[in-house]
């Protein structure tokens, strides 16, 4: 079963560094997104992305994060310069379509394992 | 999209099923209710979804009231491995983002 897949499993980091979280989502699929969730915590939706481009932001994510889909398998987040309190789970997810008319359709995020983001 | 109540936490025995409330009390016409898990820190796991009538998968049954104010999920013969945080999604069909809530923690006793 394809399965959407994220590395490192683990990221430890200074703050203040960059760093590049990546993903290689289901080939098949068309869209794709970032979610975080912080120790104990909620998931938190970051970013969707489209035909690449951004098509959806959360408040949280601002000047410091981007994405990228540089070579049409892999699927990025950068962070510019970590803080602390970006220490978290980030999950990458993809879906294969907008859904059809029935019944919802195919419209399923399917998510990866999750990086492990340690902000020092 | 609509907000949900679940309740915190709930317990089952093993080979028991397992039925897990949502409350969507402000749902729309034309918004679906969905189900995730996340098994400890795993990424979450689509279970299974419905607009108004109930829906069977192999994972799980999703039985919606016909007022569609509320909706359980049946997991018919819980395992060990079902032990994880259900979340109760209610979402317009299209709409991009998942809105995670608390959910509900379940666990699974041998």
């Amino acid at each position: 079963e394809p399965e959407v897949t994220q590395t490192p499993s683990h990221q430890v980091t200074q703050m203040g560094q960059e760093v590049i979280l990546r993903c290689v989502p289901i080939s098949n699929h068309l869209y794709f997104y970032w979610y975080r969730q912080i120790l104990g915590q909620k998931v938190e939706f970051l970013v969707s992305f489209y035909n690449n481009e951004i098509s959806e932001k959360s408040e949280i994510f601002d000047d410091q994060f981007s994405v990228e889909r540089p070579d049409g398998s892999n699927f990025t987040l950068k962070i510019r310069s970590t803080k602390l309190e970006d220490s978290a789970m980030y999950f990458c997810a993809s879906k294969r379509t907008h859904g059809l008319a029935r019944g919802g359709g195919i419209n399923e995020q399917f998510f990866g394992p999750g990086t492990r983001l340690t902000v020092l | 999209d609509a907000k949900t109540t679940q309740p915190t936490s709930m317990d089952c025995a093993e080979g028991r099923a397992a039925n897990l409330p949502c409350n969507h009390s402000t749902i729309s016409g034309n918004e679906y209710v969905y189900w995730y898990r996340q098994i400890h820190s795993q990424g979450p796991q689509y279970i299974i979804h419905g607009l108004k009538n109930n829906e069977t998968n192999e994972m799980a049954s999703l039985i919606i009231t016909e007022d569609r104010k509320s909706s359980t999920l049946i997991l018919p013969h819980a395992t060990l491995r079902d032990t994880a945080v259900y979340y109760c999604i209610v979402r317009v069909e299209g709409a991009q983002k998942l809105v995670f809530g608390q959910g509900t923690r379940l666990t699974i006793n041998p």
